[in-house]
C-alpha cells in the first residue's frame, strides 16, 4: 500500500462550489504540507503543518484552506472554487526527526473548475 | 525573496550521450533536493545535498552543490530511454526572521531522451 494517498484522485467541480481534497499518510511523519503544480511551473506551497496543532499559509494559500485532523490526516478545502484553481494538488509527508527532511509526495489529484 | 531557476526547460537528447541540468537560486540555503516526475505520476525523491562541494551519485545521474555560487548540477551520463521524465530543483527557504517555512521549486526541466 503507498505510504501517501490522496482522494479523489480527479475531480470535476463548477465554479462556486465547495471541495475538499484529503491527505492521509502511513509513514508516521509529523509533518504535513499541500502543493499545487500548474503545467510549466514548479510546485507551490499552499499550506504546511508541523504537527496537529500546527497550522501555517504557505506561498499562496489564498482562497485555500486546511484541517489537520490527526497526525495522519491533512484536507485541503477550496470553499467557494474559481477556474483559476485548476491544477494538480500534491500532498507530501516530512519526518522531524530526518536531519535532510526529504518530502514525500502523494500521487496528486487533478481538479478542473469549470 | 528565495527564486530558484533551472536550465534548460526541454531538453532532448540521444541515448549514449551526456549532459547537465543547472540550478540556480537567490540566496544562502542550507539543502538543495533534486526530484524526478514521470508523466502523470508524483514526484520522487533523487538526492539531498547538504554542504558546500557536495557530490552524490545514483546509476547514470550525478549532482552537485556549490552553495558559493548558489548553484547545483545535474549530470546525465550516457543517457538511456528511462531517464526520459521532468526534473525538479528545490532550495530550502527556511526564513529565521518569520520562522516560516519555504521549499522552493525550480520550473522543472523535460527530459527526452530519443533512441
Amino acid at each position: 500500500d503507498a505510504d501517501v494517498t490522496q482522494t479523489p484522485r480527479n475531480r470535476i467541480t463548477k465554479t462556486g462550489k465547495r471541495i475538499m481534497l484529503e491527505c492521509s499518510q502511513t509513514k508516521g511523519h509529523d509533518r504535513m504540507y499541500w502543493y499545487r503544480q500548474d503545467p510549466g511551473l514548479g510546485l507551490r506551497l499552499i499550506y504546511y503543518s508541523f504537527d496537529v496543532k500546527d497550522i501555517n499559509k504557505g506561498e499562496i494559500s489564498d482562497g485555500y484552506s486546511v484541517s489537520r485532523q490527526a497526525q495522519a490526516k491533512f484536507s485541503l478545502s477550496l470553499e467557494s472554487a474559481i477556474p483559476n484553481q485548476t491544477a494538480l494538488y500534491f500532498c507530501a509527508t516530512s519526518d522531524l526527526n530526518d536531519s535532510q527532511e526529504t518530502q514525500y509526495f502523494g500521487p496528486g489529484t487533478r481538479l478542473l473548475v469549470l | 525573496e528565495l527564486k530558484v531557476e533551472q536550465n534548460p526547460l526541454f531538453l532532448s537528447m540521444q541515448e549514449g550521450k551526456n549532459y547537465t541540468i543547472y540550478c540556480n537560486y537567490s540566496t544562502t540555503s542550507d539543502r538543495l533536493y533534486w526530484y524526478r516526475q514521470d508523466p502523470g505520476k508524483s514526484l520522487e525523491s533523487l538526492f539531498v545535498l547538504l554542504s558546500n562541494g557536495a557530490v552524490k551519485q545514483e546509476g547514470r545521474l550525478m549532482a552537485s552543490l556549490d552553495t558559493k555560487a548558489r548553484l547545483s548540477t545535474l549530470h546525465i551520463t550516457a543517457a538511456v530511454h528511462d531517464l526520459s521524465a521532468t526534473y525538479f530543483c528545490a532550495v530550502d527557504g527556511d526564513s529565521w526572521v518569520d520562522s516560516s517555512y519555504k521549499l522552493i521549486f525550480g520550473s522543472g526541466t523535460r527530459l527526452l531522451v530519443r533512441p
